[in-house]
């Protein structure tokens, strides 16, 4: 089954220790994103990727790194988390660039950090 | 920048109405628009996708129309089901790379 998965779903961790949040898409899609969710403020892009070794920053990229070492991953680490990251984030992919394609989106993870 | 506005916010309606979900954003020099569906503790269900040259698409009882130039989109829904309760959000790329999200419309319909 195409889909876009993310680990974990659900996550409770402290303010300042280092996490990542994994994604993976098995439709070979070049394009992947990252976003976060929250009330009153819609889907925010974090980062995206438009290949192998090719990342850039969104909306509000401070506070998170990326990496895509492979076509299929595109991790989303949080270094020292704070408070201000808590949120629902949603890691994308889509078959190549944003002007043609559709996203697919995955089931999301639910951030809280103490 | 562009902003992406969905009213109403929240809307309920009796089962079997038809409805219509509106989108207006602020900058026509886009490429496509999407129209997703999010139920509670999921991701985004892709609905529709309409390409800056279209004027519409459809899909079942789901009909999508797009006027770029006056920076306004509509979703159409037809004989409203229980199952189609979820929160619906439109989308603008104005680029390879951006996404632009509304805030969504909660839409409930009522048995």
């Amino acid at each position: 089954e195409a889909q876009v998965t993310q680990n974990p779903r659900y996550l409770i961790t402290v303010t300042g220790k280092k996490l990542t949040v994994t994604c993976s898409q098995n439709m070979n899609h070049e394009y992947m994103s990252w976003y976060r969710q929250d009330p009153g403020l819609g889907l925010r892009q974090i980062y995206y990727s438009m290949n192998v070794e090719v990342t850039d920053k969104g909306d509000v990229p401070e506070g998170y790194k990326v990496s895509r070492k492979e076509k299929r991953n595109f991790p989303l680490i949080l270094e020292s988390p704070s408070p201000n990251q808590t949120s629902l984030y949603f890691c994308a992919s889509s078959p190549r660039s944003l002007r043609e394609n559709e996203q697919f989106f995955g089931p999301g993870t639910r951030l809280t950090v103490l | 920048k562009q902003e992406v506005t969905q009213i109403p916010a929240a809307l309920s309606v009796p089962e079997g109405e038809n409805l219509v979900l509106n989108c207006s954003f602020t900058d026509s020099a886009i490429y496509n628009l999407q129209w997703f569906r999010q139920d509670p503790g999921k991701g985004l269900t892709s609905l529709l996708l309409i390409q800056s040259s279209q004027r519409e698409q459809t899909s079942g009882r789901l009909n999508a129309s797009l006027d770029k130039s006056s920076g306004r989109s509509t979703l159409y829904i037809a004989a409203s089901q229980p199952g189609d309760s979820a929160t619906y959000l439109c989308a603008v790329s104005t680029g390879a790379n951006n996404l632009f999200f509304g805030t969504g419309t909660r839409l409930t319909v009522i048995p």
